[in-house]
């Protein structure tokens, strides 16, 4: 059976940390590995994560990929408050249309 | 990005009602969309995925004569909650992707359903 898992399930740091949020997975026919991040409403998306060791970077979040060791990180680093959301991992297997999600890692900024 | 937009975006019905909520893909032709369910903090829930033309096929757990999902065209999908009860109060979000080119889903704005 597929599996995503994310850890921490929820974390509170202080504005101007660094964190790092963790993606493993257990899937047969790994196509692609999404992250989003969820707010108020609808997921957006962030990156989405294809080969081992290439880092994706939009500002201040990046992401990596390690399809050796089944996991990815995502990092957001001089973290605002503004960052405060549900982050959710999905993993595409190809088996089907549908995502995988985790169960999300809730993050709290506080100022 | 691609456009997926759902109607409502909220809804309050009263229990024993039917409410319909609306998926559409506004600029790609989506011959696969994709209902969730989320409750408060958690994680989306895969519900049922909508195909054109045929039947949905429908996760395990999830009640088919309860959540009635229609695809009748390649950019709208319908998700039918009969009888609601309070129990179905949630968060329903819907999602297509044009798979030939990304993986990525787009998502529609979620529908927030109240049973009173």
């Amino acid at each position: 059976e597929d599996k995503v898992v994310q850890s921490p399930l929820s974390l509170v740091v202080h504005e101007g940390d660094t964190v790092t949020l963790n993606c493993s997975y257990e899937v047969t026919n790994f196509r692609s590995l999404l992250w989003y991040k969820q707010e108020k409403k609808a997921p957006t998306f962030l990156f989405m994560l294809t080969s081992s060791g290439i880092e994706k970077k939009s500002g201040r979040l990046s992401s990596i990929l390690d399809k050796k060791e089944l996991f990815s990180i995502l990092n957001i680093t001089a973290t605002q408050t503004g960052d405060s959301a549900i982050y959710l991992c999905a993993v595409d297997s190809n088996s089907g249309y549908a995502l995988n999600f985790g169960k999300g890692t809730s993050l709290l900024v506080t100022p | 990005g691609a456009v997926v937009s759902q109607h409502p975006s909220r809804v309050i019905c009263k229990s024993g009602t039917s409410v319909k909520i609306e998926c559409r893909s506004l600029d790609f032709q989506a011959t696969t969309m994709f209902w969730y369910r989320q409750f408060p903090k958690k994680s989306l829930m895969l519900m049922a995925t909508s195909n054109e033309g045929s039947k949905a096929t429908y996760e395990q757990g999830v009640e088919k004569d309860k959540f009635l999902i229609n695809h009748a065209s390649l950019t709208l999908s319908t998700l039918t909650v009969t009888s609601a009860h309070p129990e179905d109060s949630s968060f329903y979000i819907c999602s297509a992707s044009y798979r030939e080119v990304t993986g990525e889903l787009f998502f529609g704005e979620g529908s927030r359903l109240t049973v009173l």
